[in-house]
């Protein structure tokens, strides 16, 4: 069963740093895309950027290019969503999701995180 | 970038009724679209890929059709589990750039 295990939730400070997981199983980790996903409160779902573990190629929606980093540690099938200096405005749930085809011609997210809810106080 | 609409944004349904989502894309995305479903609390499920083959798992009162620039996400007979907000999701682009989300449709009780 695929399966990606966000960490817990996080309540930090403005101006602190701050860096999340996803830890995903059952399936080749290095073979999937993950994605990161926003959900400010009341709000829809935003995409914010995607690696691919194997070779930890990168892609940043233009959103958020800059404002965070994604990285990941494919010897523990690992992903990571990281900031430097958190904003109030960075208060949100946040998904890991994965691609659902090995291929570029699958875009679908097929599995996702429990989410990791960020609370950010000014 | 490619901007999604989802109509209606409030849909109240009765349990047993038929329900029917539409999504507008901006610029053609061919079959290039998903959709979930979201409740609150819970992480976002896929329905439907590729505008209209279900994903493992879905039951069949879900289903999507369209292509271009205009889908359609019908629940044939809403079950109480079936009230959420729903997702389109386009993914054309991809991997040359990246991905984009509808609103929501929000489905409530009548």
């Amino acid at each position: 069963e695929v399966q990606l295990v966000q960490s817990r939730a996080e309540v930090k400070k403005a101006g602190e740093s701050l860096k999340i997981s996803c830890k995903g199983s059952g399936y080749s980790f290095t073979s999937y895309w993950i994605a990161w996903v926003r959900q400010m409160p009341g709000k829809g779902l935003e995409w914010m950027g995607i690696i691919y573990p194997g070779d930890s190629d990168t892609r940043y929606s233009p959103s958020f290019q800059g404002q965070v980093t994604i990285s990941a540690d494919k010897s523990i099938g690992t992903a990571y969503l990281q900031w430097t200096s958190l904003e109030a405005s960075d208060t949100a749930i946040y998904y890991c999701a994965r691609l659902g085809a090995t291929s570029s011609s699958g875009g679908w997210f097929d599995s996702w995180g429990q989410g990791t809810l960020v609370i950010v106080s000014s | 970038e490619i901007v999604m609409t989802q109509s209606p944004a409030t849909l109240s349904v009765s349990p047993g009724e038929r329900a029917t989502l539409s999504c507008r894309a901006s610029q053609s995305v061919s079959s290039n679209l998903a959709w979930y479903q979201k409740k609150p609390g819970q992480a976002p499920r896929l329905l439907i890929y590729g505008a209209s083959t279900r994903a493992t798992g879905i039951p069949a009162r879900f289903s999507g059709s369209g292509s271009g620039t205009e889908f359609t996400l019908t629940i044939s007979s809403l079950q109480s589990e079936d009230f959420a907000v729903y997702y389109c999701h386009q993914y054309t682009n991809w991997p040359r750039g990246g991905f984009t989300f509808g609103p929501g449709t929000k489905v409530d009780i009548k």
